[in-house]
C-alpha cells in the first residue's frame, strides 16, 4: 500500500530551471494538494484539484503552474525557479469521510 | 481570509510534565479543524478531526478540544516520544485547508 508517492525526493537547481514535482495515490481519493513548508512558516497551499479536471489556486500559486492529469497523479511545475521556491514541497490527497490528509515524503528543493 | 494560529512556537517538556497547545482560528465556515504530528524530515502525520464546538478526541496521551474560536491538544504526561511539531488546520466550506506554523515540543527525560 504505497499511498501517496512523490518523486523526486531531492533536486537542485539553477536560477531559471524548469522542472515537474510527480505526485501519484493509490486510494482512490478526488482531492489533492501541493504545499510547500518553509521554516516558521508552516504549510502553505500552492494549489489543490477538488476533483479529476479541476485544479485552484492556494494561497501562494505565482510561479507554479499545476496538472492534474487523471485521478490518482497530480503534479506541480516550476516553469524558471527561482531562489525563493527553495523549500520543501509536500503533495496530499484527502479521504473525504474522515478528513484525514495523507501526505506524501515531501520533495526537498534547492534553487541555486 | 482563513487564518490559523498556533502558540506556542515552541515548547519544552520534562517527562510527565502536562501541558496544553492553542490553536485559534478565523474562517467563513469551518468544515473541520485537523491536528497533525511531523517528525523531521518527513511528511504529518494525522492525529485528529473535530467538527463542531463541544466535541473532544482522545488518543493516547492526547486529547483535542474545540471551541467556536479555538482548539486545544493537550498532552498528557508526556514521553520523550511525543516530541514533534504539532500542526493545526482548519477547512472552511469548501476543499481548502489552511495550516498553523506549528508548536515544536520537546520532551526531556
Amino acid at each position: 500500500n504505497a499511498g501517496v508517492t512523490q518523486t523526486p525526493k531531492f533536486q537542485v537547481l539553477k536560477t531559471g530551471q524548469s522542472m515537474t514535482l510527480q505526485c501519484a495515490q493509490d486510494m482512490n481519493h478526488n482531492s489533492m494538494y501541493w504545499y510547500r513548508q518553509d521554516p516558521g512558516m508552516g504549510l502553505r497551499l500552492i494549489y489543490y484539484s477538488a476533483s479529476e479536471g479541476t485544479t485552484d489556486k492556494g494561497e501562494v500559486p505565482n510561479g507554479y503552474n499545476v496538472s492534474r492529469l487523471n485521478k490518482r497523479e497530480f503534479s506541480l511545475r516550476l516553469e524558471s525557479a527561482a531562489p525563493s521556491q527553495t523549500s520543501v514541497y509536500f503533495c496530499a490527497s484527502i479521504e473525504k469521510n474522515t478528513g484525514e490528509l495523507f501526505f506524501g515524503e515531501g520533495s526537498r528543493l534547492t534553487v541555486l | 481570509e482563513d487564518q490559523v494560529t498556533q502558540s506556542p512556537e515552541a515548547l519544552r517538556l520534562q517527562e510527565g510534565e502536562s501541558s496544553s497547545l492553542n490553536c485559534s482560528y478565523t474562517v467563513s465556515g469551518l468544515r473541520g479543524l485537523f491536528w497533525y504530528r511531523q517528525d523531521p524530515g518527513k511528511g504529518p502525520e494525522f492525529l485528529f478531526t473535530l467538527y463542531s464546538a463541544g466535541e473532544e478526541k482522545e488518543k493516547e496521551r492526547l486529547k483535542a478540544t474545540l471551541t467556536k474560536k479555538e482548539s486545544f491538544l493537550h498532552i498528557t504526561a508526556p514521553k520523550p516520544e511525543d516530541s514533534a511539531t504539532y500542526l493545526c488546520a482548519v477547512q472552511p466550506n469548501d476543499y481548502k485547508l489552511s495550516f498553523g506554523a506549528g508548536t515544536t515540543v520537546t520532551v526531556r527525560a
